[in-house]
C-alpha cells in the first residue's frame, strides 16, 4: 500500500536496551522526519535526512541515532534506552526542495520504557 | 527564536456553533504555514495549508483557516461544528529552513 507505515505500533522494553523503530515510505520522498510527541511538549523534531545518507540533528536528537541508507527508509535507534525516552514517535516524509509540499505522517509507535 | 503559539490548551464548542482554533507565529519572512489534525491513537492528518495569494485557505472537513500578516496569525475556522470534529489540532510554519515548527496544539471539544 502507498503511503508512509510504522513498525512495531507499540513496544515495551526495558532501560538500557536498544530499540530500533521503523520507518518505510511508498513515494520516494527526499525528505523524512522524526518526531516524538510529549504532553504538554507538542511535537519536537529528533532527526531529519534531506535525502540518502544526508542526516540532520533537530531539536532533541540526544540518546538517538539514524540512518538512511534507502530513499524510502528512515529507522530511529535509541542506543541505550531510558525512561525518559518513553513517547509516542511520529515519522514523516515530504517531496524536496523549497517547495511548500505538505508533510505527512505515519501512524505512530508508542514506545514505552521500563 | 522562531516560534508558534497556539493559546487554548482547549478549546469547547456547542455542536452547530462556529468554531475557531487560535495560531499566531514569530518566524522571519514569509512562511508556509498549515494546520493538522489527530486523532485518538492516530498520526497527524494534513488539514490545510497557505502559500501565498488569498487569505482565506479552504481545506478539508469543512475547515478554512485565514491567514493574517500583520497581526502574523493563521486561526482555524468552521461556520458548523460537528462532534467528530473533536480532536488535537495543531498549527504548523515552514520558514525558509527545511523543518516545520510545531505549535503545542490544541484541544477542541464539540459537545453534542
Amino acid at each position: 500500500d502507498a503511503g508512509i507505515t510504522q513498525s512495531p505500533r507499540y513496544k515495551i522494553t526495558e532501560t538500557g536496551r536498544q530499540v530500533t523503530l521503523m520507518c518505510h515510505q511508498t513515494w520516494s520522498h527526499s525528505y523524512m522526519f522524526w518526531y516524538r510527541q510529549d504532553l504538554g511538549h507538542g511535537l519536537r523534531l529528533i532527526y531529519y535526512s534531506a535525502a540518502a545518507d544526508i542526516t540532520d540533528k533537530g531539536e532533541v536528537p540526544d540518546g538517538y541515532v539514524v540512518s538512511r541508507s534507502k530513499t524510502e527508509n528512515f529507522p530511529l535507534t535509541l542506543e541505550s534506552a531510558t525512561r525518559s525516552q518513553t513517547s509516542v514517535y511520529f515519522c514523516a516524509s515530504r517531496a524536496g526542495g523549497d517547495s511548500p509540499d505538505t508533510q505527512y505522517f505515519g501512524p505512530g509507535t508508542r514506545l514505552t520504557v521500563l | 527564536a522562531q516560534s508558534v503559539a497556539q493559546p487554548e490548551d482547549q478549546v469547547n464548542v456547542a455542536e452547530g456553533n462556529p468554531l475557531t482554533v487560535k495560531c499566531t507565529y514569530s518566524v522571519s519572512g514569509n512562511p508556509y504555514l498549515f494546520w493538522y489534525v489527530q486523532y485518538p491513537n492516530r498520526g497527524l492528518q494534513f488539514l490545510l495549508k497557505y502559500i501565498t495569494g488569498d487569505n482565506l485557505v479552504k481545506g478539508s472537513y469543512g475547515f478554512e483557516a485565514e491567514f493574517n500578516k500583520s497581526q502574523t496569525s493563521f486561526h482555524l475556522k468552521k461556520p458548523s461544528a460537528l462532534v467528530s470534529d473533536s480532536a488535537l489540532y495543531f498549527c504548523a510554519v515552514r520558514p525558509y529552513t527545511d523543518k516545520l515548527i510545531f505549535g503545542t496544539g490544541t484541544r477542541l471539544q464539540v459537545f453534542p
